[in-house]
């Protein structure tokens, strides 16, 4: 499993769009990369997945360059509500499956 | 669909005695992990279960925690005596299976203060 490297913290105001970048320099030829957000008293939640290149969803983007070592998340406008820690993952199953500590992401008004 | 139950939500205990968390995964789910989330950290793995049986426990401390899912359904996770360092989030979660493309849906955890 590849380790993730991941700032611990981000601040952001409402209406902005929050990139947060994730590192995996030993990222293995199978892992994909997938995000979960966790709010306060909750389980973590899965977001975004993907190998290469970029994709979309309803909530986020995630971009991921040629060499893989590393990925963004992309959080366009973000509102109150997007406070919350975000996790970076690079596996290819779920065995013996870590999460990191995270970005502390903090949306202010 | 009905995500993954846990019970109980809270529990306070003193240190030595025992506890039990509970958790029902997604109906049709065949890997289910219990995790340990202490303040600030992210969840650590304790045990991945593959149906009835165990894929992964080498982070559980065999000594005071156990863990169980019988008819590969519902499981159950004991801590016996429990310790200071025990107060934590014990987060359940489950997967389709144990591939890349099933995300893990987690509940929202027992959150257990030792005291």
């Amino acid at each position: 499993l590849a380790k993730t490297t991941q700032p611990i913290s981000m601040d952001s105001y409402e209406g902005q769009e929050v990139n947060i970048t994730c590192s995996h320099n030993n990222i293995a030829t199978n892992d994909y990369i997938t995000w979960y957000q966790q709010f306060p008293s909750q389980g973590p939640r899965f977001i975004i997945q993907g190998y290469k290149t970029k994709v979309t969803n309803e909530v986020a983007s995630l971009f991921i360059p040629a060499d893989r070592k590393s990925s963004t998340l992309s959080l366009p406008r973000v509102s109150l509500s997007d406070t919350a820690v975000y996790y970076c993952l690079a596996f290819y199953n779920t065995d013996k499956l870590i999460f990191g500590t995270g970005t502390r992401l903090q949306v202010f008004p | 669909e009905a995500g993954v139950a846990q019970s109980p939500r809270y529990k306070i205990i003193e240190k030595r005695q025992s506890v039990a968390f509970w958790c029902n995964p997604i109906s049709g789910h065949a890997t289910l992990y219990w995790y340990q989330q202490i303040l600030g950290q992210g969840p650590k793995l304790l045990i991945q279960f593959q149906n009835n049986g165990v894929v992964d426990d080498s982070q559980l401390p065999k000594d005071r925690f156990s863990a169980e899912r019988l008819k590969g359904v519902d499981s159950t996770l004991k801590i016996q005596p429990a310790k200071l360092e025990d107060s934590a989030v014990y987060l359940c979660a489950s997967s389709l299976d144990r591939l890349v493309d099933s995300p893990l849906h987690f509940g929202n955890g027992t959150r257990l203060t030792v005291t």
